[in-house]
């Protein structure tokens, strides 16, 4: 059964730093893996999604990664601002299915 | 578009009371996903649609909980009767494609059933 696991649960980092956040998940036969943000008492945003064949996608100053061996994707946020303040969830669909398998998130707070 | 809309955002409700969550997916958007998340378990998914025809319900936790997706632009989920456990938010998604497409979320209804 696929575990998906995200280390730290919470986060807190000054304006201006850059930061890695970390997603390892235990069947590598995956199809896809997306990164959603939540803000409190709002719905998810996807944010960027990479495709089992692919090793990295970029959106601004985020940038994902993935290593199906290993069983790990992080989320690179560049130059991190009080905006960024939300959960981050990573999320695996292990075929063509739809279905995702969430991650319990990673609460983050930019201090300013 | 106004994206997936929810109605209502919030609903409290007594023990035995039936519950009808409502969700208008984005237009041209082939599939539609009932998720709910609670502190404990997480986001899990409940029951997904193509084309309006159930695919997969096996999420759905008991008979209480049915969902309908009468046509392109509407799908409803239903608890009834409703029990305090089943206090969570209930977010609904759509998306379209071939698999590797983005999911995009309602902003949810927070049910509490006292």
């Amino acid at each position: 059964k696929q575990e998906v696991t995200q280390i730290p649960a919470a986060l807190s980092v000054p304006e201006g730093e850059n930061l890695v956040l970390n997603c390892s998940f235990t069947d590598s036969a995956i199809y896809n893996l997306q990164w959603f943000r939540q803000d409190p008492g709002k719905g998810l945003t996807s944010l960027l999604l990479i495709q089992s064949s692919q090793r990295e996608q970029t959106s601004g100053r985020l940038n994902a990664s993935l290593d199906k061996s290993s069983g790990r994707s992080t989320l690179y946020i560049a130059a991190s601002q009080p905006g960024d303040s939300a959960t981050y969830l990573c999320a695996l669909q292990m075929d063509s299915s739809y279905k995702l398998i969430f991650g319990s998130g990673t609460r983050l707070l930019v201090r300013p | 578009d106004a994206g997936v809309i929810q109605s209502p955002r919030h609903e409290v409700t007594e023990m035995g009371q039936e519950v009808t969550l409502r969700c208008k997916p984005i237009s041209g958007h082939d599939y539609l996903f009932w998720y709910r998340q609670t502190m404990m378990r997480g986001l899990e998914l409940l029951i997904y649609f193509n084309n309006n025809v159930p695919i997969d319900d096996s999420g759905m936790p008991e008979d209480r909980f049915s969902a309908k997706m009468p046509n392109a632009s509407f799908s409803t989920l239903k608890i009834q009767p409703s029990e305090p456990r089943d206090s969570a938010v209930y977010f609904c998604a759509s998306s379209t494609g071939t698999g590797n497409e983005k999911l995009f979320f309602g902003s949810g209804t927070q049910l509490s059933v006292l």
